[in-house]
């Protein structure tokens, strides 16, 4: 079965400190890979995807990053945070265009 | 670029109602339509998906789909309390994934 994995569960960070989010998928191979943001009570945001190692696609600039190191692994980052980067993350999987897409369960992030 | 409007934001139904949830985009190139259902906290899990014109039953949840005129709908039959959530649409193109923002959904017992 295939399984996803999201760390960490919460983080506090002060604005202009750096950040960095991981997810991994067990059990598939070579899975599109997926960043969401999600602002508190706000609409879920499609930031980053990848479809194969190395390549990351962005979809929104929000001063962040995302790197895809390993086929199984999806790193979001920034060396720089905002306050508007607060909000819940969530690292995403699917088979193929088109098809379900398989969330984590997500990191609430707080910017103080 | 996409854009995914859901109606209403929120609804209040009596256990057992038949539920309506609505949903328009705006690009009417073949694209799959999913539902997903998110618990507060939690990460959105995916209900159904609707492809061509017409209608799709699962269980409980029937789905329409016409294209022509951009609009999706999601009913539940004999709603539960256990199907208190929002209600997402998303509008699956290819890699690029577009949500609307949600119906919150209370059903009162």
């Amino acid at each position: 079965a295939q399984t996803i994995h999201q760390w960490p569960v919460a983080e506090i960070k002060a604005v202009g400190s750096p950040l960095s989010l991981g997810c991994t998928i067990k059990g598939k191979s070579s899975p599109n890979l997926y960043w969401y943001w999600q602002a508190t009570g706000g609409t879920l945001q499609q930031l980053f995807y990848s479809i194969t190692v190395g390549q990351v696609e962005s979809v929104v600039q929000l001063n962040l990053s995302a790197s895809r190191p390993k086929d199984d692994q999806f790193i979001l980052s920034t060396e720089k945070l905002l306050l508007s980067h607060s909000g819940f993350y969530l690292c995403a999987w699917s088979l193929a265009a088109k098809t379900e897409v398989f969330f984590g369960k997500g990191t609430r992030l707080t910017v103080v | 670029q996409e854009k995914v409007q859901q109606s209403p934001e929120s609804l209040i139904v009596p256990e057992g109602a038949m539920v309506s949830l609505n949903c328009s985009f705006s690009d009417s190139a073949s694209q799959s339509i999913w539902w997903y259902q998110q618990h507060p906290g939690k990460g959105p899990k995916a209900l159904i998906s609707i492809f061509s014109n017409g209608n799709k039953k699962e269980g409980r949840l029937t789905v329409y789909l016409n294209r022509a005129s951009l609009h999706v709908s999601l009913h539940i039959k004999d709603s539960q309390p256990s199907d208190s959530a929002v209600y997402l649409c998303a509008v699956n193109g290819n890699e690029k994934i577009t949500f609307g923002a949600g119906t919150k959904l209370t059903i009162k017992p």
